[in-house]
């Protein structure tokens, strides 16, 4: 059974520091993984998905990192501001289709 | 940019009537999934509808539950008899093929309040 974990469960921090969320999985035949981000009481929007033949993904001031050997991916964001202040999840598919998320990271960045 | 709709965004109901949540998925997607999170826990996957018919569900998606695609544009979710314990935030989400190269989005969410 696929569990995934996100740590650290909060993060408080300045804007402008680079930040790394971290993401972890039980099983490490997965298809891709995925990073959404989540605005209180808002659907989940898509950031990045990352194939599971790639080591890293970006899009503006995110990256994420994929190893699936050790079960891992991290979301890096650059010189963070208060508008990233989110919580963000990362989701994996069992097959295809079905996904399985994480418990969030729950950021905020303070002006 | 075609995104995903989901109405209404707040639905407020007493336990035991039925209620329907509509969805209209990104217009050329061939994959729909409904999904929930009851506040303070993860998003949970429901089910998923394939070619007019559920090709996977979860334990949760118990005889009370059921979905339909009535026409070509909207995908609903059907509780019968709702319970307190169906509180939650349901979000439908689409995806062009069943692939691993395709993202899956999400919509908006309809927050169902059971009382």
């Amino acid at each position: 059974k696929q569990e995934v974990t996100q740590i650290p469960a909060a993060l408080s921090v300045p804007e402008g520091e680079n930040l790394v969320l971290n993401c972890s999985f039980t099983d490490s035949a997965i298809y891709n993984l995925q990073w959404f981000r989540q605005d209180p009481g808002k659907g989940l929007t898509s950031l990045l998905l990352i194939q599971s033949s790639q080591r890293e993904q970006t899009s503006g001031r995110l990256n994420a990192s994929l190893d699936k050997s050790s079960g891992r991916s991290t979301l890096y964001i650059a010189a963070s501001q208060p508008g990233d202040s989110a919580t963000y999840l990362c989701a994996v598919p069992r097959g295809f289709q079905k996904l399985v998320f994480g418990t969030g990271t729950r950021l905020l960045v303070s002006p | 940019e075609p995104e995903v709709t989901q109405t209404p965004s707040h639905q407020v109901t007493q336990m035991g009537q039925e209620v329907i949540l509509r969805c209209v998925p990104i217009s050329n997607h061939l994959y729909f999934y409904w999904y929930r999170q009851i506040l303070g826990q993860k998003v949970e996957f429901l089910v998923s509808f394939y070619n007019n018919e559920i090709s996977e569900k979860s334990e949760i998606f118990d005889d009370q539950f059921s979905v339909e695609r009535p026409d070509g544009s909207n995908f609903t979710l059907k509780i019968r008899s709702t319970k307190l314990e169906d509180s939650a935030m349901y979000f439908c989400a689409s995806q062009r093929e069943g692939v691993s190269t395709d993202t899956q989005y999400f919509g908006p969410g309809t927050r169902l309040t059971v009382l």
